[in-house]
């Protein structure tokens, strides 16, 4: 079946713009999550959606970040007035969430966002 | 909180060699500990993963070992090959939902 989809699978934008990446996740799976991926930082999460609610935003760096999910399904991470540092690769990720603690997560291929 | 410590890389092998990439954790309770490989230009796909203590989680030939006594998982392989290279991440999953990834370790394995 289908896995873990996200677009644009690169996005180059200059300083100060707002930016939309989308993710849109295995079907029927009801917990979404967002992670960035760095050379400075590694892999760091950012947001958990379990279905349309989001218990877990501790991992947003600023409040320039913000994130919603629609329909238990399509996720969308929102930067706005990008800087130089928010570049990087944004993962997103599914799961069935029967369990929590044990869930398999499944990523996508990411999105490349590059700052200018 | 929660963190993963990972050998830093890169490695280099030669064909046929074996691996041991390690892999110690800190974390409270029960975690589940997974291996994550990163193939040149692509995502992160699943390896292996382990939910409880002593459990050992393998596949494509890598093996690991939930060792809560020394609270390690490390990645094995007998004998590698060219396209096992990548860049492996251990992680944890903890009650709360998210991964906490270790730095990760670039494999070349060489001809």
């Amino acid at each position: 079946g289908a896995g873990v989809s996200q677009s644009p699978s690169n996005k180059v934008t200059e300083k100060g713009k707002d930016v939309e990446l989308r993710c849109d996740p295995i079907s029927g799976h009801t917990a979404l999550y967002w992670y960035r991926q760095s050379l400075g930082q590694g892999l760091e999460f950012l947001i958990y959606f379990q279905g349309n609610s989001a218990p877990d935003k501790s991992g947003l760096p600023s409040d320039r970040f913000s994130a919603e999910r629609t329909g238990g399904s399509v996720s969308t991470l929102t930067i706005q007035r990008t800087q130089q540092e928010d570049s990087a690769v944004y993962l997103c990720a599914s799961s069935s969430s029967g369990k929590p603690s044990t869930d398999t997560q499944y990523f996508g291929p990411g999105t490349r966002l590059t700052v200018l | 909180g929660d963190s993963v410590t990972q050998m830093e890389g890169p490695v280099t092998l030669s064909e046929e060699a074996f691996l041991t990439i390690n892999c110690t954790y800190t974390a409270t309770g029960y975690p589940s500990l997974f291996w994550y490989v990163q193939y040149p230009g692509e995502g992160l796909q699943l390896l292996l993963k382990a939910t409880k203590a002593d459990d050992k989680g393998s596949n494509k030939g890598f093996e690991a070992t939930y060792r809560k006594e020394t609270t390690s998982f490390h990645l094995e392989k007998g004998s590698v090959q060219v396209s096992d290279s990548a860049v492996y991440f251990c992680a944890l999953l903890n009650a709360g939902n998210m991964l906490t990834f270790g730095g990760g370790t670039r494999l070349m394995v060489k001809p």
